[in-house]
């Protein structure tokens, strides 16, 4: 069964530092997708990067950036010069290619501080 | 802007009530679904559907059945509320598999 962990249930950083938060997954097919969500306060949730498997460069979206480790099945999030509206719950997920069902991590709280 | 509208933000309803949380799209998405997510266990699928009047169950179907007489609306029932269904429940909608969701601001149900 696939599955998506993340490890870290929250985190902190100062406001203008970087940030790393960590997602792993299990699965046995060969395509797939990764995502990133973030849902602040308001419970919006938002789309942060997406990540193609069979795409070896790293997605980037101006300050978020992943680390993406294929053969270790690891879909790392980076937060560059964090800013206080960064602070959320941060969702990784995962789905096979051709499927409608996402599977979702458990959530990494953010917290950051100024 | 593309919008998923949940009906309701906040909802208290009495146990053994049949509730019906309601959820609408505007992107002409064929793919909508319900989760509900609970602290510490992320989110988990409910049910979805991929076409007008077609619903395929999800990992937690049980208690729960679904609606979508509309391609922009799809309903989510609670046939009998009960108290260990007191969640936050997230509608989204997808265009294709793949490409991400795009979500509502979810539904607090309070069952009581």
């Amino acid at each position: 069964a696939q599955t998506v962990t993340q490890s870290q249930p929250e985190m902190s950083v100062q406001e203008a530092e970087t940030v790393t938060l960590s997602c792993t997954y299990d699965t046995s097919e060969s395509d797939y997708y990764l995502f990133w969500y973030k849902q602040p306060p308001s419970r919006q949730m938002i789309l942060v990067i997406r990540q193609e498997a069979y795409k070896q460069q790293n997605a980037t979206e101006n300050r978020f950036s992943v680390n993406f480790q294929k053969a270790a099945k690891s879909f790392s999030l980076k937060i560059s010069d964090s800013q206080l509206g960064d602070a959320a719950m941060y969702f990784c997920a995962y789905n096979a290619g051709g499927t409608y069902k996402y599977i979702f991590g458990t959530g990494t709280r953010l917290k950051v501080l100024a | 802007d593309v919008k998923v509208t949940q009906s309701s933000r906040y909802l208290v309803k009495r146990t053994g009530e049949k509730v019906f949380l309601e959820c609408v799209q505007d992107m002409d998405h064929e793919n909508m679904f319900w989760y509900r997510q609970d602290p510490g266990l992320g989110l988990r699928l409910i049910y979805f559907s991929y076409d007008v009047k077609m619903k395929e169950k999800g990992d937690i179907p049980e208690g729960y059945s679904v609606s979508r007489e509309k391609k922009e609306r799809f309903s989510l029932i609670l046939e009998s509320a009960s108290t260990n269904q007191t969640s936050m429940y997230l509608c989204a909608s997808s265009l294709l598999t793949g490409i991400g969701y795009t979500f509502g601001s979810g539904t607090r149900l309070t069952v009581v």
